[in-house]
């Protein structure tokens, strides 16, 4: 049981380069999220996806999409990537119940910087 | 809005000490309040999930309080050992699936 997986672990890209985050989970669970993370300001929700077919954006959804591929399955798009766009990215995942009682389980995270 | 912070930013103590952590939020109508622990270059651990009904919840060395009136929670880590060096994040559900996050608190225990 892997849990949440994230790949790559390590990006570096150039202003106006798009790239493909991928987030896969194997714990069966319907609701999946995308957050960054920048030092002295916490966690930030991007999107999240609260079941298969449906996405939502969070607090700071601009200059990102999403695609929930299916149950497992939940990647994050930078189109055209800025310096302001450098952080780490987590994917998370939550079930069975989908409700407030579930916990969010986090996958390892992806550095990225944008030069 | 949902506000959420936690103070001090950093903490370091002799072993065996007990911790204190505390995190304050904005507003009270809030779903569930999560502690997470993360260690330096990897993801987030769920240590408790306290619902707005509890008042506090346990796991061995750990306890977690919530005073949803007030906007407080606190978390107490028993006989702190080095182990415990990591960064805690408190997490405040306040809209369905939205988390809204703490900075952390960076805590160094000396042995």
């Amino acid at each position: 049981n892997a849990g949440v997986t994230q790949t790559p672990k390590f990006q570096v890209l150039k202003t106006g380069q798009s790239m493909t985050l991928q987030c896969a989970q194997d714990m069966n669970h319907n609701s999946m999220y995308w957050y960054r993370q920048d030092p002295g300001m916490g966690l930030r929700l991007i999107y999240y996806s609260a079941s298969e077919g449906t996405t939502d954006k969070g607090e700071v959804p601009n200059g990102y999409n999403v695609s929930r591929l299916n149950k497992r399955e939940f990647s994050l798009r930078l189109e055209s990537a800025a310096p302001s766009q450098t952080s780490v990215y987590f994917c998370a995942s939550s079930g069975p119940s989908g409700t407030s009682t579930d916990t969010q389980y986090f996958g390892p995270g992806t550095r990225l910087t944008v030069l | 809005k949902q506000e959420v912070t936690q103070i001090p930013a950093a903490l370091s103590v002799p072993e065996g000490e007990n911790l204190v952590l505390n995190c304050s939020f904005t507003d009270s109508a809030i779903y569930n309040l999560q502690w997470f622990r993360q260690d330096p270059g990897k993801g987030l651990t769920s240590l408790l999930l306290i619902q707005s009904s509890q008042r506090e919840q346990t796991s061995g060395r750990l306890n977690a309080s919530l005073d949803k009136s007030s906007g407080r929670s606190t978390l107490y880590i028993a006989a702190s050992q080095p182990g415990d060096s990591a960064t805690y994040l408190c997490a405040v559900n306040s809209n369905d699936y939205k988390l809204s996050f703490g900075a952390g608190t960076t805590v160094t225990v000396r042995a």
